[in-house]
């Protein structure tokens, strides 16, 4: 499988417990995203890598959130201290270039008890 | 915030009509992606389409695009019951993808 892959699928953690979620963008993608999304809504936008820079971060993405690519390959997403309104699905996607077709992973679904 | 906006929310058909759900933006894109996500699950690309195209065809699905206006539309032909999804729009304005709220598509068998 050649897609973009999301490690857990699922997870499901006590508030105030950290998470990390991993993913591995389709191979030579330099773009690769992290979405959030909610039950009924569309994916909110949380930031972008540009190979291991990160370019772009939304106010969504709070001090509990950080991001790395450390090679420009794969990809991590920690939550620290989560919180009950962290329940969400997050996707990963990966695009080769900008302005090209970014293509999602299975995503991983949180949810904070 | 959500850039696009797609109309209707909800759309309920019979097996073989045809489904056509709309988007609407509000900036400059440099092109607008159509994805498709079944419950659950993660999303799946249908089809992009530059901001100077005004339209494009894949198998059952015709994408069209209206720059002057802010526009999309999708249209599904000959629907199946496994089109039964949500669709979403993303626009892309040069550095991440904005999606809408989708239209829910229920297909009747």
């Amino acid at each position: 499988d050649t897609g973009v892959s999301q490690d857990p699928r699922h997870k499901i953690t006590k508030r105030g417990q950290n998470v990390t979620f991993r993913c591995d963008p389709i191979s030579e993608h330099n773009r690769l995203y992290w979405y959030r999304q909610t039950l009924g809504q569309g994916p909110e936008f949380l930031t972008y890598f540009q190979n291991e820079a990160q370019l772009e971060k939304s106010r969504l993405l709070s001090d509990r959130f950080s991001a790395e690519r450390p090679k420009g390959s794969f990809s991590t997403l920690e939550i620290q201290r989560t919180e009950q309104g962290d329940s969400a699905m997050y996707l990963c996607a990966s695009s080769l270039r900008n302005e090209d077709e970014a293509f999602f992973g299975q995503g991983t679904r949180l949810t904070v008890v | 915030s959500q850039q696009g906006e797609e109309d209707p929310q909800a759309l309920s058909i019979q097996e073989g009509e045809n489904a056509t759900m709309n988007c609407s933006y509000k900036t400059s894109i440099n092109n607008l992606q159509w994805y498709r996500q079944n419950s659950g699950r993660g999303l799946v690309h249908l089809i992009l389409i530059r901001s100077n195209e005004r339209e494009k065809h894949s198998g059952r699905l015709r994408v069209t695009l209206d720059t002057s206006k802010k526009s999309s539309s999708l249209l599904i032909t000959a629907s199946r019951a496994a089109d039964t999804a949500s669709y979403f729009c993303a626009t892309d304005a040069g550095n991440m993808l904005t999606f809408g709220g989708g239209t829910r598509l229920m297909v009747k068998p």
